[in-house]
């Protein structure tokens, strides 16, 4: 089963800052890589996939990079909006798994 | 507009059962695959299973197989989850999910519904 590893577990930050999520998959999942954000109470909603392509009406300041094992996820300036939890998940073979998720609090 | 309504959640006993639906709308529900996602309170995201189009393929994450069903009635626009023999490690608010072409990542997600396993 293929694992996939986020780091940081936590990112502390402010309005306007560039922030940086990675995800490590224990095997390739070639280019077969998504990322959700979710904040409390509700539903995961889908950012990035096929690990670079934005989901339509996502903001342009959300993109994705990566290939094989290495993943990440970029917020270019983040606005208040985007202070919530983010996984990455893979479906390049069966079972499908999420990573632990990152939470992004305000600094 | 895209809408995942699940229903069925509550509190069982460990061993006991729930069958939990999903009712779909906006979409043309026997064009795609379907998954449940769940969530255990305060954790991370974990797959449940996968449902092709015609219902001719499942897949089960390790933990549930054997104890789960996933089924769907393509003229009910449904999706369904039986879940027997349930454990207390299964409380999560279980999530049905879209998948929208031959990629299994999930663009549509309903609301969740709690399941309570408990004594």
């Amino acid at each position: 089963d293929i694992q996939l590893t986020q780091s940081p577990s936590t990112l502390s930050a402010s309005v306007g800052d560039r922030v940086t999520i990675t995800c490590r998959a224990s095997q390739s999942v070639r280019d077969w890589l998504a990322w959700y954000q979710q904040k409390p109470g509700k539903a995961p909603q889908l950012l990035i996939y096929r690990a670079s392509n934005l989901e339509s009406g996502v903001p342009s300041r959300f993109s994705g990079r990566g290939s094989g094992t290495e993943f990440t996820l970029t917020i270019s300036s983040l606005q208040p909006d985007d202070f919530a939890t983010y996984y990455c998940q893979h479906s390049d073979s069966y079972p499908i798994s999420f990573g632990g998720g990152t939470k992004v609090e305000i600094k | 507009e895209v809408q995942l309504e699940e229903s069925g959640g509550g509190l069982v006993q460990p061993g006991g059962s729930l069958r939990l639906s999903c009712a779909a709308s906006g979409l043309t529900f026997s064009r795609h695959w379907m998954a449940w996602v769940r969530q255990p309170p305060g954790k991370g995201l974990e797959w449940v299973a996968n449902i092709k189009p015609d219902g001719s393929e499942k897949f089960y994450v390790d933990s549930v197989k054997g104890r789960f069903t996933i089924s769907r009635d393509s003229a009910q626009n449904s999706l369904y989850l039986q879940m027997n023999s349930l454990r207390a490690e299964d409380t999560a608010v279980y999530y049905c999910a879209r998948i929208p072409g031959a990629d299994s990542y999930f663009d549509f997600w309903g609301q969740g519904t709690l399941v309570t396993v408990s004594s």
